[in-house]
């Protein structure tokens, strides 16, 4: 079982209200992700970090942000929330690679399943 | 067009019986093929990880191969239980990418009842 966390595990929340996801791991991987997950579709990288204050889009463009204050920590925040970010919000985490590493496994945290009204 | 097609999209086994998965995939240049386990509501939990050097491997009662040649990766499951109900995801790892970039198919939601 990996030591990857996130909260809250589940959150209904209205239109316009600011949230934070939080994403946490005690593995002291460098490198951490945010993906995003509908119902039978497969999950798209919004957001990722090499390092403490690196902070990347990914590929499918998203109005949330990131922070990488500390290593452990990668919370994801929406300013203001919107039926349309009704999803699943993954984030996981991977041990430092040399470029071309075959075993950049990412492990993944059990997820925050967003639903906003 | 999604760089990982898996096949069928949908399966239901009865408990006790063999099924195998497909993956299709166009990523390259390859660096490994990974299958991941999601139960419902929960994040995806590695199986198996393949390198373009190997052809099998095995984890219990599973068996993942690939063909990097037509790449082309199975998921064989053996003597199925009521716990292998879950979405089973291949995924693909680009090389020569300091981040490890995955391409993720959208899984085969397999159901398995007593």
């Amino acid at each position: 079982e990996a030591d990857i966390y996130q909260t809250p595990r589940y959150l209904v929340i209205g239109t316009g209200k600011k949230i934070t996801l939080e994403c946490s791991q005690t593995m002291g991987h460098d490198k951490m992700y945010w993906y995003q997950q509908d119902p039978g579709m497969e999950l798209h990288l919004i957001h990722y970090s090499y390092g403490v204050n690196s902070t990347e889009k990914g590929d499918l463009s998203s109005e949330s942000t990131v922070s990488r204050i500390r290593t452990e920590h990668f919370p994801l925040t929406l300013e203001s929330a919107r039926p349309s970010h009704t999803s699943q919000y993954l984030c996981a985490s991977s041990a430092p690679g040399r470029m071309g590493d075959t075993y950049n496994e990412q492990f993944f945290g059990p997820g925050t399943r967003l639903t906003v009204l | 067009k999604n760089q990982v097609e898996q096949s069928p999209q949908s399966l239901i086994i009865l408990e006790g019986k063999n099924c195998t998965l497909q993956c299709n995939y166009t990523v390259s240049p390859f660096s490994n093929l990974r299958w991941y386990k999601q139960d419902t509501g929960r994040g995806p939990v590695s199986l198996t990880i393949m390198t373009f050097s190997e052809n099998t491997k095995s984890n219990g009662r599973y068996t993942a191969t690939l063909d990097a040649d037509t790449k082309q990766s199975s998921l064989h499951i053996t003597a199925s239980q009521l716990s292998d109900s879950a979405s089973y995801i291949c995924v693909v790892s680009d090389r020569g990418s300091t981040l490890g970039r995955l391409y993720f198919g959208r899984g085969t939601q397999l159901t398995v009842w007593p």
